[in-house]
């Protein structure tokens, strides 16, 4: 596609519930990351695929998070037994080269009740 | 321990004058730096990067600046229009480290008609 899509765009879960994040990168992007941002702050790095190998997941704040990206292009980020203190952003980006920087796509807004 | 400093959360400033965004970061490892301006509801946008090898680099109406020995970058946006009107976030990688972004708090610029 034509930008990085993510849905949904908005979550309400319940203190306890499992959810699921999609993201689909750019076409043919090799490296995808999820960065989670909390109210006024900056994003904040999670984990990084390069096709469907996760190299980088030191930013998952707990085991409860996963990340996955079987196929080397869409992914998912699951939170397990989702807490308030989940409550943020969820921003999904691709690159496929840094020079020019990710793209990000428009977020998912998760807010755990 | 912020590794990217945004100190200032806002700026104001009038239309058709310059807007100077300033940022700090601590670790000298950091050798590429990025900035990202990001509207309500969307995700961010890449504006301008620089090289550590550089202490310049334009875009239009876009220039960062870059001082390694302050560990400090500006971006200058000159002029300014209403349009620009939006959170600025600075970012920095390491080259190598799997590009991951450390972001900045993300300032929020004002220009007023």
């Amino acid at each position: 596609g034509a930008g990085v899509s993510q849905s949904p765009r908005y979550k309400v879960a319940k203190r306890g519930q499992d959810v699921a994040l999609r993201c689909d990168p750019i076409s043919g992007h090799v490296s995808l990351f999820w960065y989670q941002q909390a109210l006024g702050q900056g994003p904040e790095f999670l984990t990084y695929f390069q096709n469907e190998a996760q190299l980088d997941k030191s930013g998952l704040p707990s085991d409860r998070f996963f990340a996955e990206r079987p196929e080397g292009s869409v992914s998912t980020l699951k939170i397990q037994r989702t807490q308030q203190e989940d409550s943020a952003v969820y921003l999904c980006a691709s690159s496929s080269d840094i020079n020019y920087g990710y793209t990000f796509g428009s977020g998912t807004r998760l807010t755990v009740v | 321990d912020q590794q990217v400093k945004q100190n200032s959360p806002s700026l104001s400033v009038q239309e058709g004058r310059i807007s100077i965004l300033n940022c700090d970061y601590t670790n000298s490892m950091f050798d590429y730096f990025l900035w990202y301006k990001k509207y309500p509801a969307e995700g961010p946008t890449f504006l301008i990067s620089i090289s550590s090898i550089k202490d310049k680099n334009e875009d239009g109406r876009f220039t960062v600046f870059l001082n390694k020995s302050a560990k400090h970058l500006s971006l200058h946006i000159v002029p300014s229009q209403p349009g620009d009107s939006a959170v600025y976030f600075c970012a920095a990688s390491v080259t190598g480290a799997n590009s991951k972004l450390t972001f900045g708090k993300g300032i929020t610029l004002s220009v007023r008609p």
